[in-house]
């Protein structure tokens, strides 16, 4: 049972320039959701996809958007990039449907994006 | 901000001893995660506590629940070397958004 994906594990991107980060959920899940980590700091939810739609937003602009395909897997694009995007961005997948109070969300490795 | 707070922020102690750290956070919610991470790495999912539970446990770990005081304690027992990381609690509110806490940096000396 494969768990989340993520990739490219490492990227050097310059101000400026516009990123791709990838995820493949968990194996039957079907919502995604993207957390970026500060050195030295818990994850901060950016946003989440489920049936292809952005659900729910955190406090980031509009540089940051996604996609979720058919397949569940998930796109997080970052344009503009800002030396202060520098972090670890972390792939979280659940499901949904399943009873709120039990839903266990799953985390990928990580993609870490360095701005230079 | 709706994202917990852990404390401590550090913790050292010694291979054998227990580690205990806690967390607080600001709504409602339906469950309350804990996790662990590794320099660099993902996060590791540890144990789940649903907003009806008080205490549960896992191997070496016992969760605590306190919705009343909207806190919670995570204690790993018998501490060993590789259990040094970071420690985050997680909440899934009401509204299925998932807010972290800031961490505890645990580190276990052999």
């Amino acid at each position: 049972d494969a768990g989340v994906t993520q990739s490219p594990t490492h990227l050097i991107k310059t101000r400026g320039q516009q990123v791709t980060l990838r995820c493949s959920p968990k194996s039957g899940h079907d919502t995604v959701s993207w957390y970026q980590q500060a050195l030295g700091q818990g994850p901060q939810f950016i946003f989440q996809y489920y049936e292809e739609e952005e659900r729910q937003r955190g406090n980031f602009p509009d540089r940051f958007s996604g996609h979720q395909f058919p397949n569940y897997s998930s796109e997080l694009n970052v344009n503009a990039l800002l030396l202060g995007d520098s972090a670890l961005y972390l792939c979280a997948s659940s499901l949904l449907g399943h009873t709120a109070s039990g839903n266990t969300i799953y985390f990928g490795e990580g993609s870490w994006l360095t701005v230079v | 901000s709706q994202q917990g707070e852990e404390d401590p922020q550090a913790l050292s102690i010694q291979e054998g001893e227990n580690a205990t750290m806690n967390c607080s956070y600001k709504t409602s919610i339906n469950n309350l995660q804990w996790y662990r991470q590794n320099s660099g790495r993902g996060l590791v999912h540890l144990i789940l506590i649903r907003s009806n539970e008080r205490e549960k446990h896992s191997g070496r770990l016992r969760v605590t629940l306190d919705t009343s005081k909207k806190s919670s304690s995570l204690l790993i027992t018998a501490s060993r070397a590789a259990d040094t990381a970071s420690y985050f609690c997680a909440t899934l509110n009401t509204g299925n958004q998932f807010y972290f806490g800031t961490g505890t940096s645990l580190t276990v000396i052999p």
